[in-house]
């Protein structure tokens, strides 16, 4: 079965550091992007990034650039989303997603992960 | 960025209804569009992918259409379980962007 199982909850003051994790199992690593996403309370989805493991190439949403950094290890099959210094408007689920293909080109998310909750204090 | 544009925001319904949400693209996405349900507290989860291919395992009431620029998501006869909010995302360029969520609710 595939699996993405999510780092649980976390509560941080603004201004501290932050890396969530998100571990895949059932599948080969190495051969799907995986991609995480953005809900903060109440509101709508936002595509944060995604990372191809086997060779950690990554893309960004302009809207993040700079703010987040994603990361991947490929020994214990693991994606990461950090932050060098959070804000209290991070505070938010944060969720991964495996990227499927099909016919070369169209792709969408499945499976997602449980989510992380994010709370980030001012 | 390609903007995704839903309606309605939020529908009230019966069970057995038909329901028809719809999604609108600032720009041709070709059937580059992907529906989501996500049940309250839970991660969403793909319905249809490619405008109108159904997801393996995903309940024959659910169907999808469009191209270019404007889509639609149908539950034929709307059963208890399907009361969640629904998401249309374009996967035609990046960054893929999401509508703002239907709400679909009793």
């Amino acid at each position: 079965e595939v699996q993405l199982v999510q780092s649980g909850a976390e509560l941080k003051k603004a201004g501290e550091s932050l890396k969530i994790s998100c571990q895949a199992s059932g599948y080969n690593f190495n051969t799907y992007w995986i991609t995480w996403v953005r809900q903060m309370p109440g509101k709508g989805l936002e595509w944060l990034g995604i990372i191809y493991p086997a060779d950690s190439d990554t893309k960004y949403s302009p809207s993040f650039q700079g703010q987040i950094t994603i990361s991947a290890d490929k020994s214990n099959t693991t994606v990461y989303l950090q932050w060098s210094s959070l804000k209290a408007s991070d505070t938010a689920m944060y969720y991964c997603a495996r990227q499927k293909f099909v016919s070369g080109s169209f792709s969408w998310f499945d499976p997602w992960g449980q989510g992380t909750l994010v709370t980030v204090s001012s | 960025d390609i903007q995704m544009t839903q309606s309605p925001s939020s529908l009230s319904a019966s069970v057995g209804d038909r329901v028809t949400i719809t999604c609108r693209a600032s720009q041709i996405i070709n059937d580059y569009l992907n529906w989501y349900q996500q049940k309250p507290g839970k991660a969403p989860k793909v319905l249809i992918y490619a405008a109108s291919r159904l997801e393996t395992g995903v309940p024959s009431r659910f169907s999808g259409s469009g191209s270019g620029t404007d889509f639609t998501l149908t539950i034929s006869s709307l059963q208890p379980e399907d009361f969640a909010t629904y998401w249309c995302q374009q996967s035609y360029t990046i960054p893929w962007t999401f509508g703002q969520g239907t709400k679909v609710e009793i």
